[in-house]
């Protein structure tokens, strides 16, 4: 079946370095989805990409669907403290409804 | 996140025993999601609902029930065949028709003993 993939599993970063996170499937999604979850929180909607190649920017996140649709990437521009959280990525394949999840990188900043 | 609620936010029940976790949402949403979270992995879907009446299965559903009778409600009972119950529930709702956008609930946690 379907799996979605995440590295790096944990990332440091001091205040100010950037960050990138990668998100691999085993095959070709329809469209990717972002999302941010704050520790003890639940999980909150960042981004949906649809298009191969597709870059879209919200202020110092930039994100990426990869040209086979396949790969995703999120990157953060000069990381603050507001920036720790779990960065999840969840692909929906062809022909489907559901989505899977990636297995999330937990980013911490250190200030 | 607004307009999805779940409760209650800490569950404890002993082993043996079925539990529903509530899930509601006033957004007008068709589409609903119910996802299991264990510590430090990502989310696992157990069953999902796009319309009224309907669900399908989602990964992980053996020892879990739904039900889809209302649009604004998709509780989900945990029972007594689930081997591993404890872990954090959430639940989700997107509008549907095209636009899958998720907006999770709080969660709930449940403990098992």
């Amino acid at each position: 079946g379907q799996q979605v993939m995440q590295i790096p599993q944990y990332q440091h970063v001091q205040e100010g370095e950037d960050f990138t996170t990668y998100c691999n499937s085993s095959t070709t999604l329809s469209n990717i989805q972002w999302y941010k979850q704050r520790p003890g929180g639940h999980p909150v909607f960042l981004i949906q990409l649809v298009k191969s190649g597709e870059v879209k920017k919200q202020k110092r996140l930039t994100f990426q669907f990869g040209e086979a649709k396949k790969n995703s990437s999120l990157h953060i521009t000069a990381t603050q403290t507001t920036d720790v959280g779990t960065y999840f990525c969840a692909g929906q394949g062809s022909g489907t409804y559901k989505y899977i999840f990636g297995t999330g990188t937990r980013l911490k900043v250190l200030a | 996140d607004g307009g999805i609620t779940q409760s209650p936010k800490y569950l404890f029940r002993k082993e043996g025993q079925n539990v529903t976790l509530s899930c509601e949402q006033n957004l007008n949403h068709d589409a609903m999601y119910w996802y299991r979270q264990d510590p430090g992995q990502g989310l696992r879907l157990i069953y999902y609902s796009q319309i009224v009446n309907d669900f399908q299965k989602g990964d992980i559903a053996e020892g879990y029930s739904v039900s889809r009778e209302k649009k604004e409600s998709f509780p989900l009972t945990v029972t007594s065949a689930q081997k591993n119950p404890t872990a954090f529930y959430l639940c989700a709702s997107s509008p549907g028709q095209g636009s899958y956008e998720q907006y999770f609930g709080p969660g709930t946690r449940l403990t098992v003993t």
